[in-house]
């Protein structure tokens, strides 16, 4: 059963980079199924895409970040990770972690999620 | 950018009654649209996918339709655990983008 977990810093300074870390069990981050995911909710607010990426570095972003997000996967720990640079009180969220199925050419649902992790951006 | 829009925002339900929610895709995905319920503190919960195909373990309480622009979940016979957000989500391009939620509250 494929499982997720985020970690990282809870607490981020303003203008510094924003850095998680989601470890991947029950299957191979080289998988060819999977496309691999962050999701953020800000406090009070609904669910933003932040970005997607296949094992073999292909990448996809949400272009509201204007180029803040780099998403990278380690194969050799399982993991793949996010950066968020220049953060703002705005990047204050729950960010998850999340698996993507891929089939017929295509990334589609985000299923499952890891349980999330609270990234507070404050001086 | 495809936009979600989901309509009620607030839902207010008595147990037991139906609840009908909408989601609206600013162009068409076919019938690339997946449904989540989130709960405070806990992960969004995979419902629906493929408009209409329920997920792994989702009682059939929890039914799905639409394609092209117009989309519905419907719960038939709320229980206590269903009072939740529900958003919709397209994956038919990217960006991929999500609806601003609809919360299901007990009436």
């Amino acid at each position: 059963q494929l499982q997720l977990q985020e970690s990282g810093p809870g607490l981020v300074k303003p203008s510094e980079t924003l850095s998680l870390t989601c470890t991947v069990s029950g299957d191979s981050i080289s998988s060819n199924i999977y496309f691999w995911g962050w999701i953020r909710q800000p406090p009070g607010k609904g669910l933003e895409w932040i970005g997607s990426l296949y094992y073999s570095g292909s990448t996809y972003y949400n272009p509201s970040l204007k180029s803040r997000a780099t998403i990278s996967v380690d194969t050799s720990t399982n993991q793949f990770s996010l950066k968020l640079s220049s953060v703002t009180a705005a990047d204050t969220a729950v960010y998850y972690c999340a698996s993507q199925t891929y089939s017929g050419g295509w990334a589609r649902w985000f299923d499952p999620w890891g349980q999330g992790t609270l990234v507070t951006v404050s001086s | 950018e495809i936009v979600m829009t989901q309509s009620p925002a607030t839902l207010s339900v008595s147990p037991g009654e139906r609840a009908t929610l909408s989601c609206r895709a600013s162009q068409s995905v076919s019938s690339n649209l997946a449904w989540y319920q989130k709960k405070p503190g806990q992960a969004p919960r995979l419902l629906i996918y493929g408009a209409s195909t329920r997920a792994t373990g989702i009682p059939a309480r929890f039914s799905g339709s639409g394609s092209g622009t117009e989309f519905t979940l419907t719960i038939s016979s709320l229980q206590s655990e269903d009072f939740a957000v529900y958003y919709c989500q397209h994956y038919i391009n990217w960006p991929l983008t999500f609806g601003g939620g609809t919360k299901v509250e007990i009436k």
